[in-house]
């Protein structure tokens, strides 16, 4: 079945620093990707998406691209802040199915 | 205007009652979901709607019951509460099913005690 595997964490990350959150999928038929954030005591929300191989999503200085020869989707930020201090969680969706898969998440924690 | 809102955020009750969680959302979307989130962060879909109907109703006990007046809403539906059920529970909507971005709601943490 589709699925979602994304790096356990949590990260802790001085500020400034780069950053890498691993996504890989398992999915039939073309999954649309996602990356969603949760800051704290908050819902999720859309943080970046790529809907075919190749593609790039970028948002807030975060990026990922779609890579469908390593079913990756990895998540990546040159320069983290305090403020990017939150839970990641990767996502697919795919247009046979009828639901979204979450990855476990994962935790990071930015210090000045 | 908040897109997907749910009341109540905070929720203490006892073991053995019934309570109900609300969720409205006010984007025209036909899709709308409840998800379960534990305390480590797991994030577990338990239904899925869309106009109006159950789509998706995974391995949830029978004790949850979704229930949606109409597109706009999908309310949540507890009984007899038990330990375990203390987490927090999401409601989120997407204007297609299952293959466009979902806007999540702010969530809602039911304890049991």
């Amino acid at each position: 079945g589709d699925s979602v595997t994304q790096m356990e964490g949590p990260v802790t990350l001085s500020e400034e620093a780069f950053l890498t959150i691993n996504c890989t999928y398992t999915a039939t038929g073309y999954p649309s990707l996602f990356w969603y954030v949760q800051y704290p005591g908050e819902g999720l929300q859309l943080l970046l998406k790529a809907t075919k191989a190749d593609d790039k999503g970028s948002n807030k200085g975060f990026e990922a691209t779609y890579r469908k020869e390593t079913t990756s989707f990895h998540l990546e930020k040159g320069s983290v802040q305090v403020s990017d201090s939150a839970v990641y969680f990767c996502a697919l969706t795919t247009n046979t199915g009828n639901q979204f898969y979450f990855g476990t998440g994962t935790s990071l924690t930015v210090i000045p | 205007d908040t897109a997907v809102s749910q009341t109540p955020k905070y929720l203490v009750t006892q073991m053995g009652n019934d309570k109900s969680i609300k969720c409205e959302q006010n984007l025209g979307h036909d899709t709308m979901y409840w998800y379960k989130q534990d305390s480590k962060k797991f994030l577990k879909i338990m239904f899925s709607y869309n106009n109006k109907e159950l789509i998706i109703n995974e391995t949830v006990p029978n004790r949850f019951s979704p229930k949606s007046p109409d597109k706009a809403h999908l309310n949540l539906h507890i009984n007899s509460l038990e330990l375990g059920d203390s987490a927090v529970y999401f409601c989120a909507s997407s204007q297609l099913l299952g293959s466009d971005e979902q806007y999540f709601g702010p969530g809602t943490r039911l304890t049991v005690t």
